[in-house]
């Protein structure tokens, strides 16, 4: 069965540092992953997936994502964390062996705080 | 192009009264979803559609909820009767074809008394 672990439901870090939003995932099949952002009152926003390729997935917001098929995550990160980034972040992932490829399984989300 | 839209933005009801959630997705797009979200369960997907048509309805939670897509451009959620743990946000979200990530609408705060 598919699933997407978030294993942090919050994520507390200082301005400038860098941040890490952490994502596993288990499919049958090979994964197709995603990073969404929420804003408070918002709708998602897309930030960056993987489908193939370079592990390494550059997105918006300077965000980027490594994707490690041996540990099966992948995990959201930025050299420098601004206030701004402060959200609810939403990994999600597609199973290319699904009967239903067409649906999503999102995480439960982690809010990330970014403080002055 | 606007992004998806949905109406109404906040919706109060009291228990029993139907309600009507409206989608618009991007112009173009032929899936369209529909989300529930909650702090306790998280992001649900209640029901999809593909070219107009319920592909994967699996999700809605009971039969007092019931969704169409009369056409491309428009959708819409019922709740008849409405309950309390209704509530929730509603999230439209469409996309294209063999294109992979989903657009999210603003959603609808559901609040039923």
């Amino acid at each position: 069965a598919q699933s997407v672990a978030q294993p942090e439901d919050q994520v507390n870090v200082a301005e400038g540092n860098p941040l890490t939003v952490k994502c596993t995932y288990s499919v049958s099949g090979n994964p197709y992953l995603f990073w969404y952002v929420q804003y408070p009152n918002r709708g998602l926003q897309f930030l960056l997936k993987y489908i193939t390729g370079d592990n390494l997935v550059k997105g918006s917001y300077g965000f980027e994502a490594e994707f490690n098929k041996s540990q099966t995550s992948f995990h959201l990160k930025k050299p420098s964390a601004l206030v701004s980034d402060s959200a609810l972040y939403f990994c999600a992932v597609r199973d290319e062996l699904d009967g239903d490829f067409n649906k999503f399984y999102f995480g439960s989300g982690t809010k990330l705080n970014v403080k002055p | 192009d606007a992004g998806v839209i949905q109406s109404p933005r906040h919706e109060v009801t009291e228990m029993g009264q139907e309600v009507t959630l409206r989608c618009k997705p991007i112009s173009g797009h032929d899936y369209l979803f529909w989300y529930r979200q909650t702090m306790m369960r998280g992001l649900e997907l209640l029901i999809y559609f593909n070219n107009n048509v319920p592909i994967d309805d699996s999700g809605m939670p009971e039969d007092r909820f019931s969704a169409k897509m009369p056409n491309a451009s428009f959708s819409t959620l019922k709740i008849q009767p409405s309950e309390p743990r209704d509530s929730a946000v509603y999230f439209c979200a469409s996309s294209l074809g063999s294109s992979h990530e989903q657009y999210f609408g603003p959603g609808t705060r559901l609040t039923v008394t």
